[in-house]
């Protein structure tokens, strides 16, 4: 069954210090993946689009990377601040389903402290 | 990138009523989707709305419970009908952009049924 995993669960850093968020998929084959920045009341906002070729993309603050053997990504984020506080989830397109079939990870909830 | 307007944002509702939310796109697109997170879990695709055919729903998902209207390229609706607290819920409208296939999602609407 394809799957879409993400440790930890949720977490707790200092405002300033760096993190990084995991993803593991189980899907073949792969397409894409992608991820969701969630504030808490809102709706999710994409960060990246990690395709098959890709290893790394950044968006500011935000680095992905992925590798396509271990079918792992992860998202770090670099001299955090307190906006980052949200939830970040990581989506995987499922080959077996239609059109528009994403698989989504079940999402790290990140907590910014001053 | 496609702005997305969701009415209500938050409702509170008895057992047994229905309740409809509008999804207003600010461009026009040929699919609509709409989505359920409940408390604390991911995204989960309820149906695919496009413009002048049928919905179509994913398992688990049923036309009598989640009627689903697409009168033109910019607008749908969802209705959550005979509402029960296992409703509770947030449903968010989004819609696919860009050369990637991004989503866009509205800001959601959270409904709580007691």
């Amino acid at each position: 069954k394809n799957q879409v995993e993400q440790s930890p669960q949720s977490l707790i850093i200092l405002e300033g210090k760096n993190c990084t968020l995991q993803c593991n998929y189980t899907v073949s084959p792969f397409s894409n993946l992608r991820w969701y920045k969630q504030d808490t009341g809102r709706g999710p906002v994409s960060l990246t689009i990690m395709t098959f070729s890709e290893n790394t993309k950044s968006n500011g603050r935000y680095t992905a990377t992925l590798d396509a053997d271990t079918k792992q990504s992860s998202l770090h984020i670099t001299a955090s601040q307190l906006s980052d506080s949200a939830s970040y989830i990581c989506v995987v397109r499922d080959p077996e389903g239609g059109y528009n079939k994403l698989i989504f990870g079940a999402g790290t909830r990140l907590a910014v402290h001053p | 990138s496609a702005v997305i307007s969701q009415k209500p944002s938050r409702d509170i509702c008895q057992r047994g009523t229905s309740l409809t939310i509008q999804c207003q796109v600010d461009s026009q697109v040929t699919m609509m989707f709409w989505y359920r997170q409940q408390p604390g879990q991911s995204l989960t695709l309820i149906a695919t709305a496009n413009q002048g055919s049928e919905a179509t729903y994913e398992s688990g998902f049923v036309i009598d419970k989640f009627p689903i209207s697409r009168p033109n390229l910019t607008f749908s609706t969802l209705t959550v009908s005979n509402m029960s607290p296992e409703d509770s819920s947030i449903y968010l409208c989004s819609v696919e952009g860009g050369n990637t296939g991004e989503l866009f999602f509205g800001e959601g609407s959270r409904l709580t049924v007691l």
